[in-house]
């Protein structure tokens, strides 16, 4: 359903240093995660992508993370840049159902 | 590659007028079109499903005849706002699934649409 929210959750993290930005999602039964990167004014911008069957994926400077136990999904930015300053959204989908998208992490980047 | 194009970027309108957007996808085919919208702050929500050469499925709470979908070929999908309103002042975002490649899914950089 829509998450209602005066606020996104902001992260804020020194230039150079690592990044982790969570997501609980909400279907046991989702197969595959993405993680997007929404900049201002602008459409989801597609990281990193996992399926149920594997718990990690790295790419470059980026690592998503599994938990199906805990319904946990997890983005790991290595060496962060001002240019990652974004809204990240974690999206779950089950088999051919639409995507269902996370409320949103804002993140900061301080030069 | 898997590009995703929406036009326009921005439009406002006049309340009670009609307003089409478009999105276009440029080097694949696109079984199925995805109609979002987003509301300042917060997340994507999903409007409705659009299916070349069929109907659109609508979500629940979504009017389907205030907010049409005409998805005629495999490479565009159109959502037209009728008699907008100013709540209906959004960020709507459309995105693609390649006939092909499934995965991951692609979105277009959004139209900003203001009714005044």
């Amino acid at each position: 359903g829509e998450s209602v929210g005066l606020h996104l959750p902001t992260l804020s993290v020194q230039e150079g240093d690592n990044s982790i930005i969570n997501c609980a999602y909400s279907n046991s039964a989702s197969d595959y995660f993405i993680w997007y990167k929404q900049e201002s004014g602008k459409g989801p911008q597609f990281i990193i992508d996992i399926r149920s069957n594997m718990d990690k994926r790295q790419g470059q400077r980026v690592t998503v993370l599994l938990n199906k136990t805990v319904k946990h999904l997890s983005l790991q930015i290595a060496a962060t840049q001002p240019g990652d300053s974004a809204v990240y959204f974690c999206a779950e989908k089950q088999g051919n159902t639409p995507l269902v998208f996370g409320k949103g992490t804002r993140l900061s980047v301080i030069a | 590659g898997a590009v995703v194009s929406q036009h326009p970027s921005w439009v406002i309108c006049k309340s009670g007028t009609s307003v089409k957007i478009e999105c276009r996808s440029l080097d694949f085919q696109a079984t199925t079109m995805f109609w979002y919208r987003q509301f300042p702050k917060q997340s994507l929500m999903l409007m409705a499903t659009s299916n070349e050469g069929s109907k659109a499925t609508y979500e629940q709470g979504v009017e389907k005849d205030k907010f049409l979908i005409n998805h005629a070929s495999l490479t565009l999908s159109t959502l037209t706002v009728t008699s907008a309103h100013p709540e209906d002042s959004s960020f709507y975002i459309c995105s693609a699934v390649s006939r092909l490649s499934p995965s991951p899914l692609h979105f277009g950089n959004g139209t900003r649409l203001t009714v005044t």
